[in-house]
């Protein structure tokens, strides 16, 4: 079946403006994760969704970053007025439950000038 | 904070020989998972190792687990070019009682296998 999808692939934006990246997970699953990673970094973890629960949100950097999660399916990722500091690849993953094997998609390239 | 330590931070080796990563973590774990990254983007599962396991095999991989001394090791036999890639380990060390349910993630081992 298909895999974990996102969009856009890349984005380059102006400081200051915001950005909306989307993670499509694998049907089923029902955790999803928001990490973000720096060039030559490891994975921060941002944000993660288990079904109805409530989101962990404890690893977002700034009021600037939110997510939504609708039910099981498609997850967005808000950065409202971007700075420089916040260009990375941010990466989508999702799990058929929580600790299982996450399976993870390509990533958004976001770069701000 | 990351729990997982990789070592070393980057790793230089021929085809055809081995190449051994290992990972550190603090506390007390359900499972670690070894992933690998190429060109920095999405992560590709290796192998998950449950904490009362202490050895696993899969095709060229062996990934091995000391929960005494805190620490797994991943081993890749008769490496190839295209084993060159970032490699993460992640440990899950959450409880039933909390809602703390994600992975902690390393900084990963840099593998570069030169033909």
């Amino acid at each position: 079946g298909a895999g974990v999808s996102q969009s856009p692939s890349n984005k380059v934006t102006e400081k200051g403006k915001d950005v909306e990246l989307r993670c499509d997970p694998i049907s089923g699953h029902t955790a999803l994760y928001w990490y973000r990673q720096r060039l030559g970094q490891g994975l921060e973890f941002l944000i993660y969704f288990q079904g109805n629960s409530a989101p962990d949100k404890s690893g977002l950097p700034s009021d600037r970053f939110s997510a939504e999660r609708t039910g099981e399916s498609v997850s967005t990722l808000t950065i409202q007025r971007t700075q420089q500091e916040d260009s990375a690849v941010y990466l989508c993953a999702s799990s058929l439950e929580a600790r299982d094997t996450q399976y993870f998609g390509p990533g958004t390239r976001l770069t701000v000038l | 904070s990351q729990q997982g330590e990789e070592d070393p931070q980057a790793l230089s080796i021929q085809e055809g020989e081995n190449a051994t990563m290992n990972c550190s973590y603090k506390t007390s774990i359900n499972n670690l998972q070894w992933y690998r990254q190429n060109s920095g983007r999405g992560l590709v599962h290796l192998i998950l190792i449950r904490s009362n396991e202490r050895e696993k095999h899969s095709g060229r991989l062996r990934v091995t687990l000391d929960t005494s001394k805190k620490s797994s090791s991943l081993l890749i036999t008769a490496s190839r070019a295209a084993d060159t890639a970032s490699y993460f380990c992640a440990t899950d060390a959450s409880t039933n009682a909390g809602n703390n349910r994600k992975l902690i993630w390393g900084l990963g081992t840099s593998l570069a296998v030169n033909p």
